[in-house]
């Protein structure tokens, strides 16, 4: 069975733009989490999707979306970018959602803002 | 909310000797605690979970204690190889934060040959 898949791996952006990034998660898991890992914050949570709906959302801001599709498949979007958003961008899926079984990360997405 | 404190940051150990990492929690009713393994370049990967009711779980090198009580877990590898060199994280399923997980701060394992 093939794993999470995030695209794309690398990213490089300005201040001010825009970015949308794709986690496509196993094949029959529904929930899809987005994390952010830098060096100084670790791993902190910014949402969780299933079944298209937005079930949990971490203390990000506004910029920070996200949303699902009918397929699981999940997309993140962050607009205005800042410097401080560079990081490598993590989603896991899990078969019925975070908070009832184990999540399986993607190797994830490191946008760097400049 | 839950709050994750992994200790140490670093740890280096000689080729076939243990290594202990051990994480704090505070939201007594988190009940689920996985332990990742991040290589370079890499996302995380499982490598062993326990639950709240379960003290103890085993696999082959691997190993994970919870004591509840005192809200505290911590991973145990034994005969380390060079391929068990890279970062370890914590987490903890907060129960009263929208089962959201929390991470600890990693621990970055060198295993010197």
């Amino acid at each position: 069975k093939a794993g999470v898949t995030q695209t794309p791996r690398y990213l490089i952006k300005t201040r001010g733009q825009q970015v949308t990034l794709s986690c496509s998660p196993i094949s029959g898991h529904r929930s899809v989490s987005w994390y952010q890992q830098t060096p100084g914050q670790g791993l902190q949570f910014l949402f969780e999707y299933f079944s298209e709906t937005q079930r949990n959302k971490g203390n990000f801001p506004g910029r920070f979306s996200g949303r699902q599709f009918s397929n699981s498949r999940s997309e993140m979007n962050v607009s205005t970018l800042e410097l401080g958003d560079s990081a490598l961008y993590l989603c896991a899926s899990s078969w019925q959602g975070a908070g009832t079984d184990t999540q399986y990360f993607g190797p994830g997405t490191r946008l760097t803002v400049l | 909310g839950e709050n994750v404190e992994q200790h140490p940051s670093t740890l280096s150990v000689q080729e076939g000797d243990s290594a202990v990492i051990k994480c704090t929690y505070s939201d007594s009713a988190s009940n689920y605690f996985p332990w990742y393994k991040q290589e370079l370049g890499k996302g995380p990967q499982l490598i062993i979970d326990i639950r709240s009711n379960v003290g103890e779980k085993k696999d082959q090198r691997i190993a994970v204690t919870l004591n509840k009580t005192a809200k505290h877990f911590s991973l145990h590898i034994t005969e380390t190889q060079p391929e068990d060199s890279a970062v370890y994280f914590c987490a903890a399923r907060g129960a009263n934060t929208g089962n959201q997980f929390y991470f600890g701060t990693g621990t970055s394992l060198t295993v010197i040959p």
